[in-house]
């Protein structure tokens, strides 16, 4: 079955970029997502990446793919005190309504 | 102007009772979804309905039960309340097409005494 982690925390100073990877194990991936959740709210999704890609840029967030290693990582630029959440990882396997989730990352990010 | 509406928002019932949780989108979406979080934020899918009718039904014990009169509505009733069904339940839409984004209610966290 599908399996996808991530590193439960991460640290950064404001102004530094934050690096939050992910690993997943389905090679029938059709999408990947980071969604971002914010203390007592839904999940939002923040960027996605399609399986043929290999980075997607948009604005602050660059997305990196490496198929072959099943490896994702999202990028934060000069992340801010607002970017203090938990970003989410999660694969759609081929033909699959569904989403599997990683763990959660929770990013702290300090003055 | 919201997207995904969940009711209640806090939910705090004693074991052994009966409750429900309504789920609403203004989106035009065909597929809705229940997740539930537990206390870790580990998230993990429950059910999804595509316009009407069950298509995902994961390991969730049978107290659990979806019902969705409409496309836009997407209820879950849970029988006989156990400590352990303490969580924060999401409901989400999306569209079957394409990126298939994922827009989510803002959640409902129930405590179980």
């Amino acid at each position: 079955g599908e399996d996808v982690e991530q590193s439960l925390f991460l640290s950064v100073r404001e102004g530094d970029s934050s690096v939050i990877n992910c690993t997943y194990t389905d090679s029938s991936s059709t999408y990947l997502y980071w969604y971002k959740q914010e203390p007592g709210a839904g999940l939002q999704l923040l960027t996605y990446i399609f399986s043929n890609m290999d980075m997607k840029q948009d604005q602050r967030l660059t997305v990196l793919l490496n198929k072959k290693d099943k490896h994702l990582s999202l990028r934060i630029a000069d992340t801010q005190t607002g970017d203090s959440a938990i970003y989410f990882c999660a694969e759609r396997a081929g033909s699959a309504r569904q989403l599997t989730f990683g763990s959660g990352t929770q990013l702290t990010v300090l003055p | 102007d919201t997207a995904v509406s969940q009711t209640p928002k806090y939910l705090v019932t004693q074991m052994g009772n009966d409750k429900s949780i309504k789920c609403e989108q203004n989106l035009g979406h065909d597929t809705m979804y229940w997740y539930k979080q537990d206390s870790k934020k580990f998230l993990k899918i429950m059910f999804s309905y595509n316009n009407k009718e069950l298509i995902i039904n994961e390991t969730v014990p049978n107290r659990f039960s979806p019902k969705s009169p409409d496309k836009a509505h997407l209820n879950l009733h849970i029988n006989s309340l156990e400590l352990g069904d303490s969580a924060v339940y999401f409901c989400a839409s999306s569209q079957e097409v394409g990126v298939n984004e994922q827009f989510f209610g803002p959640g409902t966290r129930l405590t179980v005494l």
